[in-house]
């Protein structure tokens, strides 16, 4: 079984720019949520989407923005690029079934900003 | 706000001894509450989870104790392998897993 795929996973953007993340969950699974990780504010929650609706939202400024596919692959998008959006971008999937809600993660999109 | 926070950033431990790792949160909403393991260049790998109503669970080799009068969680690691080096963070949200709140993390090292 394939884990959570995130593409792609090295990227670098100049500021003002925009940039599309990629996240395929594990078959099956229809929760898929987004996380951005930093050295200075660690392990950030963006957003989480369910059955292509988003359901709930971190504290982060509008220029994050995400939506997911009837197929739950989901994408976040950030626009406006900044020199602190460099970042680790991390994706999550689990079946939110339930007593079965263990979150699986992807290895992450490396964001650069330059 | 609420937020979740580890008191120690890194810890080192002999190959074989057992290693605490504690963390304080301040949400006493939260049901629910897990511990990652991260790896170089990996995303966060899933260890053991806990829901409030419970204070202990125990996995292979690793124990969640959860202590909510005083809003503590602790992940204890049995005979520690060179593996076990890694960053390892706890998380706290509603069971739903929806919104996870995760604690800043602890580097653990294993001296061989």
């Amino acid at each position: 079984k394939a884990g959570v795929t995130q593409t792609p996973r090295y990227l670098i953007k100049t500021r003002g720019q925009q940039v599309t993340l990629s996240c395929s969950p594990i078959s099956g699974h229809r929760s898929v949520s987004w996380y951005q990780q930093t050295p200075g504010q660690g392990l950030q929650f963006l957003f989480e989407y369910f059955s292509e609706t988003q359901r709930n939202k971190g504290n982060f400024p509008g220029r994050f923005s995400g939506r997911q596919f009837s197929n739950s692959r989901s994408e976040m998008n950030v626009s406006t690029l900044e020199l602190g959006d460099s970042a680790l971008y991390l994706c999550a999937s689990s079946l939110d079934t339930g007593d079965n809600t263990e979150a699986f993660f992807g290895q992450g999109t490396r964001l650069t900003v330059v | 706000g609420e937020s979740v926070g580890l008191h120690l950033p890194t810890l080192s431990v002999q190959e074989g001894d057992n290693s605490i790792i504690n963390c304080a949160y301040s949400n006493s909403a939260s049901d629910y509450f897990i511990w990652y393991k991260q790896e170089s260049g990996k995303g966060p790998q899933f260890i053991i989870d806990i829901r409030s109503n419970m204070d202990k669970r125990q996995g292979q080799r690793v124990t969640v104790l959860l202590n909510k009068t005083v809003k503590h969680l602790s992940l204890q690691i049995a005979a520690t392998q060179p593996g076990d080096s890694a960053v390892y963070f706890c998380a706290e949200g509603g069971f739903g897993n929806e919104k996870l709140t995760f604690g800043t993390g602890t580097r653990l090292t294993i001296i061989p």
